[in-house]
């Protein structure tokens, strides 16, 4: 267990309306993954973040950012929500690349 | 281009009864790493295993085994007398070196039948 921690855990949001995930992490990871999860897709990465203010697209970045000012806070914002975002949001760590990630307990985001 | 491949989207075994997961692989990595992770019903993704491309040695831990197969791309996860509490969907991922980068597959939901 890796000490991650998600806020909020649940919302609903409108379209067009900015929204702010919140992952927070103990265990001094460099390493720290956005996913999200949709039926009949697994996990997709989002963005990632190899250390403070260190970050890059993944494979689903279109109409996220993210930010990561501290080691153990990593930010994934929607800048202007859309209905195609509904989804469970998944934050990660890991110590380093290629080993295992260690994941939060996730945030289901309705835009409706 | 890396890519996880589960077939099978469900499958319903009674309890004591024996289960295998399949998983199929595509990379061109010469060194690559693969994953079991449980996602139980409470929804929290649980890691149960990593194995590099070096090692094919069959892993065993409790009820849990591991099946590496380079020549077949295969990476199957079997259940030894399943029990009610092994029911959850179970993804398999890939990540190649240095990559940083999960790639998953789209899961099996297994449900062990009391």
């Amino acid at each position: 267990d890796a000490g991650i921690t998600q806020s909020p855990r649940h919302k609903v949001t409108e379209t067009g309306t900015p929204v702010t995930l919140r992952c927070h992490q103990t265990e001094n990871h460099r390493y720290m993954y956005w996913y999200r999860q949709d039926p009949g897709h697994g996990l997709r990465l989002i963005h990632y973040s190899y250390g403070v203010k260190d970050t890059d697209k993944g494979e689903v970045s279109d109409g996220y950012s993210v930010s990561r000012s501290k080691t153990e806070d990593f930010l994934l914002t929607l800048e202007s929500a859309t209905s195609s975002q509904t989804s469970v949001y998944f934050c990660a760590t890991s110590g380093q690349p290629s080993y295992e990630q260690y994941f939060g307990p996730g945030t289901r985001l309705t835009v409706t | 281009a890396q890519k996880v491949t589960q077939a099978q989207t469900e499958i319903s075994v009674v309890e004591k009864e024996d289960v295998t997961l399949d998983c199929v692989y595509e990379t061109r990595d010469t060194t690559y790493y693969l994953f079991w992770y449980k996602q139980p019903p409470s929804g929290e993704l649980v890691f149960l295993i990593r194995r590099n491309s070096f090692d094919e040695q069959n892993e065993i831990s409790g009820r849990y085994s591991w099946n590496f197969q380079k020549s077949t791309s295969s990476f199957n996860f079997t259940i030894t007398a399943s029990q009610v509490v092994d029911s959850a969907v179970y993804f398999c991922a890939l990540s190649g070196t240095g990559a940083n980068n999960l790639f998953f597959g789209t899961g099996t939901r297994l449900t062990v039948i009391p």
